[in-house]
């Protein structure tokens, strides 16, 4: 499976557009990007995945440039709420296995 | 909403002592999980089963022991427990990756802090 190196942590403020950028140079041609959440003693959740160009839903865009090395988790607008910590997997073709890295710990102040 | 639960928030034992950790899963899914989550260490797969009676060794598989009866039940045994499995240990389910438009969707429980003295 891919490895994945993501910042440790990133600080913001409400109201502003959080960008976590991931890096998987060694992505295969059937992986997938998967980002998960996880709050204080909470297990991670899922948010949102994709395999190439740009895939958004309600809580979050994903974009993915064409040679699929790296990813952007895109959090617009963030609130108090989104402070956790944000982990980056490539799922490989069975997509049972995760690894999950350290994650980015994201802190939004007031 | 599916739903995983754990047998217990917080847990403690002693060193040597058998420990049951019980998770049940609401859902059908086919797989099931078990994480420990360090500080700095990030969570890393201990076992993970995709049928009844069936299980793979994850990545930290040493001190650890699975047994899946039921496909809605995954326990994850500590034979003799020692300190440095002192941990949170999470559980999570999911439907097969090839099953799914989602792969690697999986969904967690709360999560069960043991402390081993």
């Amino acid at each position: 499976l891919a490895k994945t190196t993501q910042p440790i942590s990133m600080d913001s403020y409400e109201g502003q557009e959080v960008n976590i950028t991931c890096s998987h140079n060694n992505i295969a041609t059937n992986d997938y990007i998967t980002w998960y959440q996880q709050f204080p003693s909470q297990g991670p959740r899922f948010i949102i995945q994709g395999y190439k160009t740009k895939v958004t839903n309600e809580v979050a865009s994903l974009f993915i440039p064409a040679d699929r090395k790296s990813s952007t988790l895109s959090l617009p607008r963030v609130s108090l709420s989104d402070t956790a910590v944000y982990y980056c997997l490539v799922v490989g073709a069975a997509g049972n296995k995760l690894t999950f890295g350290g994650g980015t710990r994201v802190l939004v102040k007031p | 909403d599916v739903k995983v639960t754990q047998s217990s928030r917080y847990l403690v034992k002693r060193t040597g002592e058998k420990v049951f950790l019980e998770c049940v899963q609401d859902m059908d899914h086919e797989n099931m999980f078990w994480y420990r989550q360090d500080p700095g260490l990030g969570l890393r797969l201990i076992y993970f089963s995709y049928d009844v009676k069936m299980k793979e060794k994850g990545d930290i598989p040493e001190g650890y022991s699975v047994s899946r009866e039921k496909k809605e039940r995954f326990s994850l045994i500590l034979e003799s427990a020692s300190t440095n499995q002192t941990s949170m240990y999470l559980c999570a389910s999911s439907f097969p990756g090839t099953a799914r438009n989602s792969r690697g969707e999986q969904f967690f429980g709360p999560g069960t802090r043991l402390t081993v003295l």
